[in-house]
Formats: structure tokens, C-alpha cells, sequence
């Protein structure tokens, strides 16, 4: 399969705990970014990373959140003392970018659902 | 900041006929804009593309649209079928790709 894959894909968890998703983008894509959908919503846009480098965070991405992606490769979003509010789909795209202009097009993976009760 | 709107927020319709949704942006200042396809509790599947540089795309039975002056896309989907059934989301980009910013969504229903 060389589509975004994402694990988990659902995560049930107390309030309080802390939670990681991976996201594993297409191999040669050098830009990775992570939405948060709730029901009934448009996807919203959290981080994005160009290879390794994490360029632009969301106003929605409080200290509670963090995300990396080491060797430009897999990322992983961390949710430290999840609350009830943070129930929702977490979405991970990724896309090509020339050195030249291009088309960003975006190609998104399956999404991990998180329920925090 | 940009915003994107997506009307009708819902549309129901019989097996085969042709139908469009609307997709309005408050920045004309994009550089790319996608139509994807979402089913209930899936990922989304991008449809198409259209880059600030064109007026419209086709696939299939799918054409996108695109009007920077008037800030509006449209999507036109021809002899629909219940398998076209799905939410559909409009996103544009600022400039470089930097920033996706989708629409609500169109939730579409194709009766047989």
C-alpha cells in the first residue's frame, strides 16, 4: 500500500492521559500536515512540516499538543492530559512540493478517531 | 483570514440527474483549490484539483470549476448514482500551500 497510512485508527482513553498518533506519509512526499475534524466539520488545520522542519502551527494547537517528524519521514501528534474537547477525528495528509512552483495536491489518510471519556 | 463557505449544506436528489455545489472562498489570493470526498468515518479522497492558473478540471463524470475574481468554485457531477453519496469539501490554499483551509461540507444523498 503506498497511500497515508495512520495508527491507530481509534483510541479510547480517560481524561487526563496522554495519547500519540503516527502518521506515515506517501515515501516521497516532503510535506506532512495534521487536521482535527469534528462531526459535522470541515477538517482544521493543526501543523505542517516541510521534511523534518515544522513551519506553521494552528492558534488550535495548545501547549497540550506537539508534534514531530524526526528524519522527514513518519510524524507522530502527541496530546499530553487529554480533555473531553479533544474528541474528534485527527486527520494526516501529505503532498509533494518542487523546488519550483507546483500543485501541493494533498493526498490524507484514514484518520485515527480519539474518544476521550 | 481566509474563509470558505459551502452551500447547500445538504442535498438530496433521484438517481441520474446532474447536480452542482457550490464552494465560496473570502480570499482570492489562493493558489490551489481541491475538492475531495469524504464517507462517514473515513479519510478524504481527493477528486480534483485546479490551480489558481486554470478556469476548471475534469475526471470522469466530475468537473471543478474555478472564479477567483467572484471567489467561487463549483463542482459538477453528471448522471449522479447512489454511490456518489458522501460529504464533499472544498479547500483552498494561500499561497505556497502553507495553509488548507476546508469548507463545511456538502452531504449528498443519491436516491435509487
Amino acid at each position: 500500500d503506498t497511500g497515508v497510512s495512520q495508527n491507530p485508527r481509534h483510541k479510547i482513553t480517560k481524561r487526563g492521559q496522554n495519547v500519540t498518533f503516527r502518521c506515515d506519509p506517501i515515501s516521497e512526499h516532503n510535506r506532512l500536515y495534521w487536521y482535527r475534524q469534528t462531526l459535522g466539520q470541515g477538517p482544521e488545520f493543526l501543523t505542517y512540516f516541510q521534511n523534518e522542519a515544522q513551519l506553521e502551527k494552528s492558534r488550535l494547537l495548545s501547549d497540550r499538543f506537539s508534534a514531530e517528524r524526526p528524519k522527514g519521514s513518519f510524524s507522530t501528534l502527541e496530546i499530553q492530559r487529554t480533555e473531553q474537547g479533544d474528541s474528534a477525528m485527527y486527520l494526516c495528509a501529505s503532498s509533494f512540493q518542487p523546488l519550483t512552483s507546483g500543485n501541493y495536491e494533498q493526498y490524507f489518510g484514514p484518520g485515527t478517531r480519539l474518544t476521550v471519556t | 483570514k481566509q474563509e470558505v463557505t459551502q452551500i447547500p449544506a445538504a442535498l438530496s436528489v433521484p438517481e441520474g440527474e446532474n447536480l452542482v455545489l457550490n464552494c465560496s472562498f473570502t480570499d482570492s489570493a489562493i493558489y490551489n483549490l481541491q475538492w475531495f470526498r469524504q464517507d462517514p468515518g473515513k479519510g478524504l479522497t481527493s477528486l480534483l484539483l485546479i490551480q489558481s492558473s486554470q478556469r476548471e478540471q475534469t475526471s470522469g463524470r466530475l468537473n471543478a470549476s474555478l472564479d477567483k475574481s467572484s471567489g467561487r468554485s463549483t463542482l459538477y457531477i453528471a448522471a449522479s448514482q447512489p454511490g456518489d453519496s458522501a460529504t464533499y469539501l472544498c479547500a483552498a490554499t494561500d499561497n505556497y500551500g502553507q495553509n488548507f483551509v476546508f469548507g463545511p461540507g456538502t452531504r449528498l444523498s443519491v436516491l435509487p
